[in-house]
C-alpha cells in the first residue's frame, strides 16, 4: 500500500496569501495518477486536480498542481475566503487506492 | 445532473452484517467505475472499495479486505456494498462515489453520504 504524507497538518494563512501544500508518497505513484480534492464543512470532496497538474472542469487557475514520483505539491496562488478547508491528495496508481491525512487551511 | 443517493446505514452490533446501497442517475452508470469511500466523524478519508465498469475488476482497502463485497447491477444502475463481521472502526459515514475512468482512478461526483454506526 503506498502511504500518503501531507504537511503540513495546519496551514494559517490570510486571504490574499499564497497556499503550498505537500504530499509526500512512500513508493512512486505510476504515471502521475495523482490528485487533490477540496473538503469544506459538511460538504461532500471536490475534485481540484488530477494526473498531478490538470485541472478539473471548473476549477480556478489559482489552483495549481505540480510534482512526480513521490512528491506532488498543490499550490493556491492566491486565498480567496472561500479556499479556506482542507485537502485531501490521492494516489491512483496502484491498488489500494489510498488518501492522504488532509492539511486543514484555516484563515489567519 | 449527476445524483448519488446511498442508503442502507443504521446502528449495527459488532460482528453483525450490513448492506449499502447506492442509487445513480444522470449519467451512463455503466460507463464508469463506482467507489465507496468513508469518513470517520472529524476524520479523513478512506477508500473502502472499488468496481471497474463491467464488474471484471474490484479492489478493497486493506482494513475491509475479505469483510466486504462490492458489487453493481448495471441494469438497475445501482451499486452496492455488503458488509460482513462489522468492528466499531468502521463506524463512518460511507460515499458513494463515481469515478472519471472506466477502471478505478479519480472521484468527480459523491453522495451525500449514508452514516453506519458499530456499536453495542
Amino acid at each position: 500500500e503506498i502511504v500518503l504524507t501531507q504537511s503540513p497538518g495546519t496551514l494559517s494563512l490570510s486571504p490574499g496569501e499564497r497556499a503550498t501544500l505537500s504530499c509526500r508518497a512512500s513508493q512512486s505513484v505510476s504515471s502521475n495518477y495523482f490528485a487533490w480534492y477540496q473538503q469544506k464543512p459538511g460538504q461532500a470532496p471536490r475534485l481540484l486536480i488530477f494526473g498531478a497538474s490538470t485541472r478539473a472542469t471548473g476549477i480556478p487557475d489559482r489552483f495549481s498542481g505540480s510534482g512526480s514520483g513521490t512528491d506532488f505539491t498543490l499550490t493556491i496562488s492566491r486565498l480567496e475566503p472561500e479556499d479556506f478547508a482542507v485537502y485531501y491528495c490521492q494516489q491512483y496508481g496502484s491498488s489500494p487506492l489510498t488518501f492522504g491525512g488532509g492539511t486543514k487551511v484555516e484563515i489567519k | 445532473e449527476v445524483q448519488l443517493v446511498e442508503s442502507g446505514g443504521g446502528l449495527v452490533q459488532p460482528g453483525r452484517s450490513l448492506r449499502l446501497s447506492c442509487a445513480a442517475s444522470g449519467f451512463r452508470f455503466d460507463d464508469y467505475a463506482m467507489h465507496w469511500v468513508r469518513q470517520a466523524p472529524g476524520k479523513g478519508l478512506e477508500w473502502v472499495s472499488g468496481i471497474s465498469w463491467n464488474s471484471d475488476g474490484e479492489g478493497y482497502g486493506d482494513s475491509v479486505k475479505g469483510r466486504f463485497t462490492i458489487s453493481r447491477d448495471n441494469a438497475k444502475n445501482s451499486l452496492y456494498l455488503q458488509m460482513h463481521s462489522l468492528r466499531p472502526e468502521d463506524t463512518a459515514f460511507y460515499y458513494c462515489v463515481k469515478d472519471m475512468r472506466g477502471h478505478p482512478g479519480y472521484f468527480d461526483n459523491w453522495g451525500q453520504g449514508t452514516l453506519v454506526t458499530v456499536s453495542s
